[in-house]
């Protein structure tokens, strides 16, 4: 079964900090997603990435950046945590053709 | 872009009856409309998909249906039961690797 690993379940940071959200997957996907779930908003895309150093923007990537050095990684970095990124982040990943996302736990982030 | 509207955002059931989720796209090119269920706690998964050249897709007490020329595609559960009580999100693809979200429905089976 895929595995999609995120590094941290629960995650408390101050504002201004700088914050890695790490996402590990062990099934030689190509796809890795990152999501921002709120209550009533679903979930919207920040940023994917179809192969390794390569990423796109999804709908909401103000305040965010990625990298993916490796295939099986892709982190996401808040460079400036601002209250407002307080939220659930869903990893994901997926072969070509996006016919279906294997989901990690998700990270509970908290600015204060 | 795309956009994708859900309704209801909570429905409220009496076990074995059957819930309805309806799901409103924008873009006529989207061809690939999958459904995902999350339960308290855990990560959201696949539970049934349907593409753009099928009218009607059903796995047991599930199915789902879609109408291109009206734009919205709706998940059917029957003979609910206290176990589908979760959230449910549908999603649309317009192109590429690119999936976008409805806001999702929360489901609960009274019992």
């Amino acid at each position: 079964d895929v595995k999609v690993t995120q590094s941290s379940r629960y995650l408390v940071k101050r504002t201004g900090e700088k914050v890695f959200l790490e996402c590990v997957q062990d099934m030689d996907h190509e796809n890795m997603f990152w999501y921002r779930q709120d209550p009533g908003l679903g979930l919207r895309l920040i940023y994917f990435s179809y192969d390794v150093k390569m990423k796109e923007k999804g709908d909401i990537p103000e305040g965010y950046s990625v990298s993916r050095e490796k295939k099986e990684r892709f982190s996401l970095i808040l460079e400036s945590a601002s209250t407002n990124q307080t939220s659930m982040y869903l990893c994901a990943s997926s072969l070509p053709g996006l016919e279906k996302l294997f989901f990690g736990s998700g990270t509970q982030l908290s600015v204060l | 872009g795309e956009n994708v509207e859900q309704h209801p955002s909570t429905l409220s059931v009496q076990e074995g009856d059957s819930a309805v989720i309806k799901c409103t796209y924008s873009d006529s090119a989207s061809n690939y409309f999958p459904w995902y269920k999350q339960e308290l706690g855990k990560r959201p998964q696949l539970i049934i998909d349907i593409r753009s050249n099928v009218g009607e897709k059903k796995d047991q007490r599930i199915a789902v249906t879609l109408n291109k020329t009206a734009k919205h595609f709706s998940l059917h559960i029957t003979e609910t039961q206290p176990e589908d009580s979760a959230v449910y999100f549908c999603a649309a693809r317009l192109y590429g690797n690119k999936l976008v979200f409805g806001a999702g429905t929360i489901l609960r089976v009274k019992s």
